[in-house]
């Protein structure tokens, strides 16, 4: 079974440019989290989706950040536009039972 | 609202010896706790899971973690590391579906 998929792995971008990341979870999980992980931090959650509502968003920057979940299955987080600060991984779990299980992240770097 | 401390920030040990990384929590309701590790440039991966049941639980790997409620702790143990164990070990507390993770501990085995 295929886990939670993410891409891309990296992206470089100059700061003030907009970027997107993708997430596709695992098959039947209806549960999905976007999360930000600063460098020598634990992920910190952004984003809750139960199916294609946004359950819990308090954490999420809303001047420049959105996200959405499509049809309840793939979900696309965006920045626009970007800040330095926001260099980070972003990282996509989906959830079955309460456990969590996570993508490999995408890596951004903001220069 | 709920948290987590990981004391020790970094643990070096040698090639065969035992491990303990520490886990505390505070949370005003019941959890549910997990360990997760990370290798570089990866995603998390599942270590081992509390829900309920034996305080003791197992994992992959050889880990192992005992759910302390008194002390409001779940300290990560291993008999005897390898030098594959090389990573980085979250600690993470949830409830109500929310996952608040612990600042992480890098865990170094020297050879």
């Amino acid at each position: 079974e295929a886990g939670v998929v993410q891409s891309p792995r990296y992206k470089i971008i100059e700061k003030k440019q907009p970027v997107a990341f993708w997430c596709n979870p695992i098959s039947g999980h209806n549960t999905l989290y976007w999360y930000r992980q600063n460098l020598g931090q634990g992920p910190e959650l952004l984003i809750r989706y139960e199916n294609e509502e946004a359950v819990d968003d308090s954490q999420l920057p809303k001047d420049r950040f959105s996200a959405e979940r499509l049809k309840g299955v793939d979900s696309t987080l965006k920045i626009q536009p970007a800040e330095l600060g926001d260099s980070a991984v972003y990282l996509c779990a989906s959830s079955l039972n309460y456990i969590q299980y996570f993508g490999a992240g995408t890596r951004l770097s903001v220069l | 609202a709920q948290s987590v401390t990981q004391l020790d920030s970094q643990v070096p040990v040698f090639e065969e010896a035992p491990v303990e990384l520490r886990c505390n929590y505070s949370s005003s309701v019941s959890v549910y706790l997990f360990w997760y590790v990370q290798y570089p440039n990866q995603g998390l991966q599942l270590l081992l899971k509390y829900l309920s049941g034996s305080t003791l639980v197992k994992g992959i790997n050889g880990f192992e973690a005992e759910f302390n409620k008194s002390q409001t702790s779940f300290h990560l143990r291993k008999p005897s590391v390898h030098i594959s164990d090389t990573a980085e070990y979250f600690c993470a507390v949830s409830s109500n579906e929310k996952l608040t993770f612990g600042t992480g501990t890098r865990l170094t085995i020297i050879p």
